[in-house]
């Protein structure tokens, strides 16, 4: 089965500099890469994904990219601000079912 | 926010009582599941469904069980709660099909068996 692995597991940021989580996953036929925000207490959102025929995606400050070779991807997070503190999941599917990274909680500070 | 609701919120409950999460939607996902998380921890898959009548235990061992007779509600239930039982459960669903992948997450439940 699918195996996906999440690096750091903690990492601290000053305001305004770049965030970087990157994941692996084991089945090269994943074919959609979600990765989502859990603020403390509050329910995990989607904030970008990335499917299998694409390299990289942006959505303002955020952005994904994949490396169907390497099987791995990555979330870049620019310019952090405090509220973007949180734990950060990454996960892996190849139909339906999501195999979850075990997150990264970032923490930026002011 | 996807419109997808749990009930309770919040539960504290004694060993061996019989709890029932409720979880349902609006959306008309035939694709529904439970997570269970520790705080801040992993997500891990307890039990899912991919329509009505179908149920599937997850990857990660549970005592509890489910039901789907209808496409709107996946409840779950435990017969004989345990303080090992004691974490979040999260329930989430989507469409399914190629493009529908994405899954919406409930509020969860918070459960504290004593």
């Amino acid at each position: 089965g699918e195996n996906v692995e999440q690096h750091p597991s903690t990492l601290s940021v000053q305001e305004g500099d770049s965030a970087v989580i990157k994941c692996t996953y084991s089945d090269s036929a994943s074919n959609y890469f979600p990765w989502y925000k859990q603020e403390l207490g509050k329910r995990p959102q989607l904030i970008i994904d990335i499917r299998s025929n694409v390299g990289e995606k942006k959505d303002q400050r955020i952005a994904v990219t994949l490396n169907k070779t390497a099987k791995h991807f990555s979330l870049h997070i620019t310019e952090t601000q405090p509220e973007d503190s949180a734990v950060y999941f990454c996960a892996a599917s190849k139909g339906n079912k999501l195999v979850f990274g075990a997150g990264t909680i970032l923490r930026v500070k002011s | 926010e996807a419109d997808i609701y749990q009930t309770p919120r919040y539960l504290v409950i004694g060993t061996g009582k019989k709890i029932t999460l409720e979880c349902s939607q609006t959306m008309g996902h035939d694709k529904m599941y439970w997570y269970q998380q520790d705080p801040g921890m992993e997500l891990h898959l307890i039990h899912y469904s991919y329509g009505v009548n179908s149920t599937e235990k997850g990857d990660l061992s549970s005592e509890s069980t489910v039901s789907r007779i209808r496409t709107e509600h996946f409840p779950l239930t435990l017969e004989s709660a345990r303080p090992s039982h004691t974490s979040q459960y999260l329930c989430a669903s989507h469409p399914g099909g190629q493009g529908r992948e994405t899954q919406y997450f409930g509020p969860g439940t918070r459960l504290l068996v004593l």
